[in-house]
Order: structure tokens, then C-alpha cells, then sequence
């Protein structure tokens, strides 16, 4: 069990859909992040919310947008996706935004764009 | 280019055989973190290890930091099935801010 709950942990959507990812963190963390798994591909950092503001923002497309309203709440809104985009989206926290601190992470919700 | 590399790719072995899987780079890290990720689930952290030439064993698990602090070994004796996953190493580098470039892992099968 880990203390970090993303949902769904399944999304199949079309390309003109909207939708957003869930992440929850019961850890007291203050620091929450947004990673894309792709096959073949190493974990991709999107985003990052220190002290829920945004602190890194990794060249990511304008049709991916977060939103962090609390410490324990991660939200990825999506719209307008393309197939590329179909991946393991995976939510982790950690204490502080700090390279000695690590990371707890979610299981992920499984994205298919078709 | 990758930042990390990691090697080998894919690793099928016996239950009980011995196993080593590196992480490389050319760049030199403040810090690295190795994680396990089995299948449907997130990556969990093995280790974290800082000092070059620093090791640390987990069990069965033994885990170098070169002396350079540009690659990373994880040895694994008598593996067994449940070892079976995804293996990553993450570096932090002192001019990277505070995250982490992860390899692209090695997946380990371990059959009984």
C-alpha cells in the first residue's frame, strides 16, 4: 500500500476528450510530481508543485495542465490528446523538493488515447 | 543521448543464479537512487547512496556508488522470483535543481 493514490487507475479516451488524473498523497508531504512512463522510453518529469506553486514545468504541451489546490491533491487535466501521448502517468510526493529526499510514488493511472 | 544509461536492457536468469545490472553516465551526480517497479505498479525505492565509493547492501542486495560518482552497480545474490521487476537508477545532479533524470531501466525476470 503506498500512501500515494492516483485514479483511475485505467483511461481510455478520444482525442477530443476531456479529462483529468487524480493524485492523493497521505503522507504530509509538501512537494508532489507528475512523471510520463512511456515503453521504451525513461521517466519523462512533467511537472512539479513545491509548497503547492508550480515549480518546474518541463516543456510540457499546453494540452496537459496541472493543478495542485492543496498539499495532498495533484490533479492533470487533459484535452485534446494525441496517440504519443498514450503512456503510465505516474504521481509521486516526497517530503520537500530536495535532491536527498525520495520519492513515494503512485501506481499510476494507464493512458490510452485512441 | 541518454543522460543514464542502464545495462543490460533485458535480464532472464534461474532462481538462486547471482546478477549485477549497472547504471552509467558521463556526468557526475550528487546523488543516485535506485527503484524497483513491478508490473501495474509504481517504482519503490531501493536506495539512495552519496558518497563515491560508498556501498550499501538491502538483504540480498549490494549497492555501489563508483568512486567518481558517474555510474552505479546493484549486485543481486540468489535471486529469487519475487526480485523479478523493473530496475531504475535516478541521478541528481548538482546543476539539475532538486530532481532526477531516470535511466531507462533493466527488467529482470527471475523464474523458478
Amino acid at each position: 500500500e503506498t500512501g500515494v493514490t492516483q485514479t483511475p487507475r485505467h483511461l481510455v479516451m478520444g482525442m477530443t476528450n476531456k479529462k483529468s488524473l487524480k493524485c492523493e498523497q497521505h503522507l504530509g508531504h509538501n512537494a508532489m510530481y507528475w512523471y510520463k512512463q512511456s515503453a521504451k522510453k525513461p521517466l519523462e518529469l512533467m511537472f512539479v508543485y513545491s509548497l503547492e506553486e508550480r515549480v518546474e514545468n518541463n516543456s510540457v504541451p499546453s494540452r496537459f495542465s496541472p493543478e495542485c489546490p492543496n498539499s495532498s491533491h495533484l490533479f492533470l487535466h487533459l484535452h485534446t490528446l494525441q496517440p504519443e501521448d498514450s503512456a503510465l502517468y505516474l504521481c509521486a510526493s516526497s517530503q520537500e523538493w530536495s535532491q536527498l529526499q525520495p520519492q513515494h510514488f503512485g501506481d499510476g493511472t494507464r493512458l490510452s488515447i485512441l | 543521448t541518454q543522460l543514464l544509461e542502464q545495462s543490460p536492457q533485458f535480464l532472464s536468469i534461474q532462481e538462486g543464479e547471482n546478477l549485477t545490472v549497472y547504471c552509467n553516465s558521463s556526468s557526475v551526480f550528487s546523488s543516485l537512487q535506485w527503484y524497483r517497479q513491478e508490473p501495474g505498479e509504481g517504482p519503490v525505492l531501493l536506495v539512495t547512496v552519496v558518497t563515491g565509493g560508498e556501498v550499501k547492501k538491502l538483504k540480498r542486495l549490494t549497492f555501489q556508488f563508483g568512486d567518481a560518482r558517474k555510474d552505479s552497480s546493484l549486485h543481486i545474490t540468489a535471486a529469487q522470483p519475487g526480485d523479478t521487476g523493473l530496475y531504475l537508477c535516478a541521478g541528481a545532479k548538482l546543476n539539475y535543481g532538486q530532481n532526477f533524470v531516470f535511466g531507462p531501466g533493466t527488467r529482470l525476470s527471475v523464474l523458478p
